[in-house]
């Protein structure tokens, strides 16, 4: 079955790294993804990975997958006011031609 | 400019009513998508389009029926109205199809901003 669970809520201060993450159950997924939605707004693609990487790493985003455990997580580096958004995680297999999306994390960055 | 466009962008209506929700992509992608988030923010997908085709269709009552009279357009039309729709609906899109590779990866309108009283 598929089923994509993330932690609710995550508050740091301006300047620290940010962790987001989320755990699936579909060992078929090909590709998951990160999406930042701001307040009032549509989501945005971040990053994605296919599932035969460990890890990624754009400018201030690293993605890190342990297939194993199927555990995916976002580090945000230098998190910024800007940062603040609800995160989700998103999964796409083979056998679906849709991505099932995680419950999102809502992250508050504090000056 | 807008790559994956909606309108309209808010919608108020009463219970019982019929509205259309419109979508419009100009990247040029083969496949689109409309995905419903309720007010916990929780996405799941409705629909989806390949080349005018229909190859996704959730669990969704019947009184939602999407239309995509082209490759680069997928409207969504809403039936009686009730008050359980009220959600944002996303309209999204993407290169291809069950292909490998970022050509698959989704990218998502606005939001439709439906509130049904």
């Amino acid at each position: 079955g598929e089923d994509v669970e993330q932690s609710l809520f995550l508050s740091v201060r301006e300047g620290d790294s940010s962790v987001i993450n989320c755990t699936y159950t579909d060992s078929s997924s090909t590709y998951l993804y990160w999406y930042k939605q701001e307040p009032g707004a549509g989501l945005q693609l971040l990053t994605y990975i296919f599932s035969n990487m460990d890890m990624k790493q754009d400018q201030r985003l690293t993605v890190l997958l342990n297939k194993k455990d199927k555990h995916l997580s976002l580090r945000i580096a230098d998190t910024q006011t800007g940062d603040s958004a609800i995160y989700f995680c998103a999964e796409r297999n083979t056998g679906f031609q849709k991505l099932v999306f995680g419950t999102g994390t809502r992250l508050l960055v504090s000056p | 400019d807008t790559a994956v466009s909606q309108t309209p962008k808010y919608l108020v209506t009463q219970m019982g009513n019929d509205k259309s929700i419109k979508c419009e992509q100009n990247l040029g992608h083969d496949t689109m998508y409309w995905y419903k988030q309720d007010s916990k923010k929780f996405l799941k997908i409705m629909f989806s389009y390949n080349n005018k085709e229909l190859i996704i269709n959730e669990t969704v009552p019947n009184r939602f029926s999407p239309k995509s009279p082209d490759k680069a357009h997928l409207n969504l039309h809403i039936n009686s109205l009730e008050l359980g729709d009220s959600a944002v609906y996303f309209c999204a899109s993407s290169q291809d199809l069950g292909r490998a590779g970022a050509r698959e990866t989704q990218y998502f309108g606005p939001g439709t901003r439906l509130l049904v009283l």
